[in-house]
């Protein structure tokens, strides 16, 4: 059964420290994974999706990598601003069913 | 493309009452999801449809929860009787068929609280 793990649970950052959030997952055999955002209230809004096959992908400021033979993905977020106060979630695509599991989230305050 | 839509975004009812959420998927996608999201148990999935046909629904947590998918754009999720631990928040979501290179589009929720 996959498990997927975030940490820290909750950070809180001063504006424009650069920043690293971590997710990993127990079954690397996987046909993607996909970080969220979700502002309080709200729905979760896809930030980014990488293969398995890829190693990274970029957005703007946010960067995530995979490491799939060690079941690890990281999300960089450069410059980071209040904006970017949210819960992250990464969820992974595992190869032998179709459903996507859920990290339990890193909730980021970035204070001004 | 407006995205997936789900009715209501706010539902109070009453234990006991029967409750239906509803959800339209993106145009074209062959997958629909449905999820919970708690404090406790963060997001679960309940059911998932493939092509209006439900594959897997293991999470489906008792009898009282059904799903059904009439056709390729509507989607329902039905409670009854409703508990006050229903309380939570509904998601939808939908995918395309190519599995391995698209992700998930999520819907914005249906708060469900019972009373």
């Amino acid at each position: 059964k996959q498990e997927v793990t975030q940490i820290p649970a909750a950070l809180s950052v001063p504006e424009g420290e650069n920043l690293v959030l971590n997710c990993s997952f127990t079954d690397s055999a996987i046909y993607n994974l996909q970080w969220f955002r979700q502002d309080p209230g709200k729905g979760l809004t896809s930030l980014l999706l990488i293969q398995s096959s890829q190693r990274e992908q970029t957005s703007g400021r946010l960067n995530a990598s995979l490491d799939k033979s060690s079941g690890r993905s990281t999300l960089y977020i450069a410059a980071s601003q209040p904006g970017d106060s949210a819960t992250y979630l990464c969820a992974v695509r595992g190869t032998g069913f179709q459903k996507l599991v859920f990290g339990t989230g890193t909730r980021l305050l970035v204070s001004p | 493309d407006a995205g997936v839509i789900q009715s209501p975004r706010h539902e109070v009812t009453e234990m006991g009452q029967e409750v239906t959420l509803r959800c339209k998927p993106i145009s074209g996608h062959d997958y629909l999801f449905w999820y919970r999201q708690t404090m406790m148990r963060g997001l679960e999935l309940l059911i998932y449809f493939n092509n209006n046909v439900p594959i897997d629904d293991s999470g489906m947590p008792e009898d009282r929860f059904s799903a059904k998918m009439p056709n390729a754009s509507f989607s329902t999720l039905k409670i009854q009787p409703s508990e006050p631990r229903d309380s939570a928040v509904y998601f939808c979501a939908s995918s395309p068929r190519t599995l391995a290179n698209y992700g998930y589009t999520f819907g914005s929720g249906t708060r469900l609280t019972v009373v």
